[in-house]
């Protein structure tokens, strides 16, 4: 059974803190992602990534940063968080542009 | 205009019925079509999808994509409790794996 984990399923931070979402895939793909979802906004691309040490800004990357130093893991950092970052993130990765496997999805609150 | 439109409900209807959702969306270069099931505090999971337009048949579910109009339609039919979930629909052009574009998802309850 395919696989995608995330570390936290709830987080509560503070205006400013550096905060680290961290996703681990089992499946051996190639391709992972971080959205975030917002109601009403459905999901956005925040950063991709199609290889080790390879990444690709998405369409609301500002504020986000990303490391993939293993195949296997995908880790989400916001620098200084702030409260309009409130929401909940979501990790993917897949081997086609059809099908992406999620992550059951980390609610961040940013205080 | 948003790329891909989609009612946001929320749909409640009785167990046993038909439901349709739908999304439109504005790119004629979208070739692929998924529709994506996310239960309360768990990740989307793809359900199935459908590459230009015609029908798609699976069990229950029937996805149907309308190119000359860009609107597409999953139908589920006999409706459970256990389909009461947020239906996202997405499409993409044929190759980017960036760029595939979600709507903002159906919220549907099926009454017992």
């Amino acid at each position: 059974d395919v696989k995608v984990t995330q570390s936290s399923r709830y987080l509560v931070k503070r205006t400013g803190e550096k905060v680290f979402l961290e996703c681990v895939q089992d499946m051996d793909h190639e391709n992972m992602f971080w959205y975030r979802q917002d109601p009403g906004l459905g999901l956005r691309l925040i950063y991709f990534s199609y290889d080790v040490k390879m990444k690709e800004k998405g369409d609301i990357p500002e504020g986000y940063s990303v490391s993939r130093e293993k195949k296997e893991r995908f880790s989400l950092i916001l620098e200084s968080a702030s409260t309009n970052q409130t929401s909940m993130y979501l990790c993917a990765s897949s081997f086609s542009p059809q099908r992406k496997y999620f992550g059951p999805g980390t609610r961040l609150t940013v205080l | 205009q948003k790329e891909v439109e989609q009612d946001p409900g929320p749909l409640s209807v009785p167990e046993g019925a038909i439901v349709s959702l739908n999304c439109t969306y504005s790119n004629s270069a979208f070739q692929y079509f998924m529709w994506y099931r996310q239960y309360s505090r768990k990740g989307p999971e793809l359900l199935m999808y459908t590459y230009s337009s015609g029908n798609k048949e699976d069990g229950r579910f029937t996805a149907q994509v309308d190119k000359s109009s860009k609107y597409i339609s999953l139908f589920i039919r006999d409706s459970q409790p256990s389909d009461s979930a947020t239906y996202l629909c997405a499409m993409t052009m044929k190759t980017s794996y960036d760029k595939v574009i979600f709507g903002p998802g159906t919220s549907l309850s099926v009454i017992p």
